[in-house]
């Protein structure tokens, strides 16, 4: 199975600054990656897959980058309600494969 | 609006048996493959089970396959997940969720605790 490794899993930010996250696959997975983001009374949202591609009704604040094994997820200029907790999950293979999540708490 | 709804969870004794449905609507749902997904209490996200559209292609993870069936019935905008044998470890929220290879929807959840 591809392991993904999402760094760090936490992180304190306040709103308008930038933030990134990391997603580390143990091989290749191309560009299928994705990533979600996770609040609670809401359902779980898609805000990227294959690596850059933005979800209709993602704000452009969101962006993703990176191939192969190495892949970014990164949000400029916070708003109040971008502070949750990220996931990235690769769509290459079967079984796919989520990252532990990144939780992104107010500073 | 896209709606999926997830029923059938609840608490149940090691070995036993549950069946989950997920009832869609707001899209046509016999057009997409379906997947089920779990999050274990404080734990992150274990993708469980695929369908496709026409139930042709179905796949399981290895923690589940042998226990669990994903099924689907187009004509109701309903989706199964059937599991046997249960064991403590598949104490979770299961989710439905849309998508082939991303998941562009996810239901709500429900939760099932396995324990005596």
């Amino acid at each position: 199975d591809v392991q993904m490794t999402q760094s760090p899993s936490y992180l304190a930010a306040s709103p308008g600054e930038s933030v990134s996250i990391s997603c580390k696959a143990s091989k290749s997975i191309n560009t299928y990656l994705a990533w979600y983001q996770e609040k609670p009374g809401k359902t779980n949202k898609l805000l990227i897959y294959s690596g850059s591609t933005l979800q209709s009704g993602t704000p452009s604040r969101f962006s993703g980058s990176g191939s192969g094994t190495d892949f970014t997820l990164t949000i400029r200029s916070l708003e109040p309600e971008d502070f949750a907790v990220y996931y990235c999950q690769q769509h290459n293979e079967y079984p796919h494969t989520f990252g532990a999540g990144t939780k992104l708490e107010l500073k | 609006e896209v709606q999926l709804v997830e029923s059938g969870g609840g608490l149940v004794q090691p070995g036993r048996s549950l069946k989950l449905s997920c009832v869609a609507s707001g899209f046509t749902f016999s057009n997409y493959g379906m997947n089920w997904i779990r999050q274990a209490p404080g734990k992150g996200l274990e993708w469980v089970a695929y369908i496709s559209s026409g139930s042709s292609y179905i796949y399981y993870a290895e923690t589940v396959k042998g226990r669990f069936t994903i099924s689907r019935d187009n004509a109701k905008n309903t989706l199964y997940l059937q599991m046997t044998s249960l064991r403590s470890e598949d104490t979770a929220l299961y989710y439905c969720a849309i998508g082939s290879s991303s998941y562009f929807y996810w239901g709500q959840g429900v939760m099932v605790t396995v324990s005596s």
